[in-house]
């Protein structure tokens, strides 16, 4: 089975910190994924990576950075953290060819920005 | 532009009874991929199914069952007998067969289901 590990299940940082969400997969996936999730609004793209070292821009990227130094590893990085980035991040990994198989996700972070 | 609705925010029901979770979508693709996944209290999105545009079959598996007509744009999920494990967030999600893969998620539908 596919591994997605995410560093921290809580996390509570406060306003103006720089701050990292680490992910790691052990598939060897191309592909890895941030997510962001608030209630009402489910699932949106923060930024995605399809191979070391590249990345492109998801639907929410304002406010985040990433990087891809390692194929599995893909870490999230809130420049400085502001009070609306307080959600659950997810990650995903996804190996597939034709989009015909599932992403792969981790346990979640829930971000408390105070 | 890809989107994908699921209307119903909550449903809550007793245990035993069936419960079906429905999926909307639009896309300009005439091929596609559809998922559900699960959020448990826990946190994690686990994968149920996949369905490609190509085939429109229902599929069952034990108490679950998915129902995909082109026609309606529809890919609605059915619990039967449901108990109180399936309590969760479902999501419904749809991807291209091209490009960059990205999902595009529904809202979530969150059951409830009570004993």
């Amino acid at each position: 089975d596919v591994k997605v590990t995410q560093s921290s299940r809580y996390l509570v940082k406060r306003t103006g910190e720089k701050v990292f969400l680490e992910c790691v997969q052990d598939m060897d996936h191309e592909n890895m994924f941030w997510y962001r999730q608030d209630p009402g609004l489910g699932l949106r793209l923060i930024y995605f990576s399809y191979d070391v070292k590249m990345k492109e821009k998801g639907d929410i990227p304002e406010g985040y950075s990433v990087s891809r130094e390692k194929k599995e590893r893909f870490s999230l990085i809130l420049e400085s953290a502001s009070t609306n980035q307080t959600s659950m991040y997810l990650c995903a990994s996804w190996g597939g060819q034709g989009g015909n198989q599932p992403q792969h996700f981790g346990d979640g972070t829930r971000l408390s920005i105070l | 532009a890809q989107k994908v609705t699921q209307a119903q925010t909550e449903i809550s029901v007793v245990e035993k009874e069936d419960v079906t979770l429905d999926c909307v979508y639009e896309t300009r693709d005439t091929t596609y991929y559809l998922f559900w996944y699960k959020q448990p209290p826990s946190g994690e999105l686990v994968f149920l199914i996949r369905r490609n545009s190509f085939d429109e079959q229902n599929e069952i598996s034990g108490r679950y069952s998915w129902n995909f007509q082109k026609s309606t744009s529809s890919f609605n999920f059915t619990i039967t007998a449901s108990q109180v494990v399936d309590s969760a967030v479902y999501f419904c999600a749809l991807s291209r067969t091209s490009g960059t893969y990205k999902y595009i998620f529904g809202t979530g539908t969150r059951l409830k289901v009570l004993a």
